[in-house]
């Protein structure tokens, strides 16, 4: 079993729907992160969560809105997106922010947005 | 602000052989971590391996080893006896030693898209 785990693997969603991608990490790690990855760009951090705090990348549309119940569960509620919003969303965890301390990733969601 | 260049878009190698993906990155903070993930076409990202800025040796994790140069800001992953196992995008990353929020993030590259040929 992966240490984190997304769901659903793929969606497919209209303009107008409201749907959410879930990320659970089984590894006891301290910190969880939303990455937004198209095509042909770098990796973009969305959204971070740790004990002490939530860090957002401030040009995220308000469209995307995390929740993160407990050190666990994270999840991405998905509102009115648009087609350029299609892409791969990747979460990810790490034990904490030291400098060599790695993120383990989950196989991510394929959004494409209709 | 950080910034990591991949100037390979995709590069072939012919099983056995060993490749160099190269990896350049900005800044100007002393004090830093570069590592290097493998995609595969299933999307999960897989860690490689990792450099920081005061190692004084060059990292290396079995077939995987890093050049890693500092004055020209440059951190290469070697692969050698390359496997058809190993075709998958490679990605560059570096975090930076922030006391702040910002040391949680990781800033990639755009990544390489390493082909082994049999």
């Amino acid at each position: 079993e992966t240490g984190v785990t997304q769901t659903p693997r793929h969606l497919v969603m209209g303009m107008t729907n409201k749907k959410s991608l879930k990320c659970e990490q089984h590894l006891g790690h301290n910190a969880m992160y939303w990455y937004k990855q198209s095509a042909k760009k770098p990796l973009e951090l969305m959204f971070v969560y740790s004990l002490e705090e939530r860090v957002e990348n401030n040009s995220v549309p308000s469209r995307f809105s995390p929740e993160c119940p407990n050190s666990s569960h994270l999840f991405l509620h998905l509102h009115t997106l648009q087609p350029e919003d299609s892409a791969l969303y990747l979460c990810a965890s790490s034990q904490d922010r030291g400098l060599g301390t790695e993120a383990f990733f989950g196989q991510g969601t394929r959004l494409t947005v209709v | 602000a950080q910034k990591i260049t991949q100037t390979q878009p995709g590069m072939f190698v012919q099983e056995k052989e060993a490749v160099t993906l190269d990896c350049t990155y900005d800044t100007s903070d002393p004090s830093y971590g570069l590592f290097w993930y493998k995609q595969p076409s299933s999307g999960e990202m897989i860690f490689l391996i990792y450099q920081g800025s005061y190692d004084q040796q060059n990292a290396t994790e079995g077939r995987y080893s890093l050049n890693f140069q500092k004055a020209r800001k440059s951190a290469n992953l070697v692969i050698s006896a390359s496997q058809l196992g190993d075709s998958a995008m490679y990605f560059c990353a570096m975090r930076l030693a922030y006391s702040g929020a910002g040391s949680y993030q990781l800033t990639f590259g755009k990544g390489t898209k390493l082909s082994v040929i049999p």
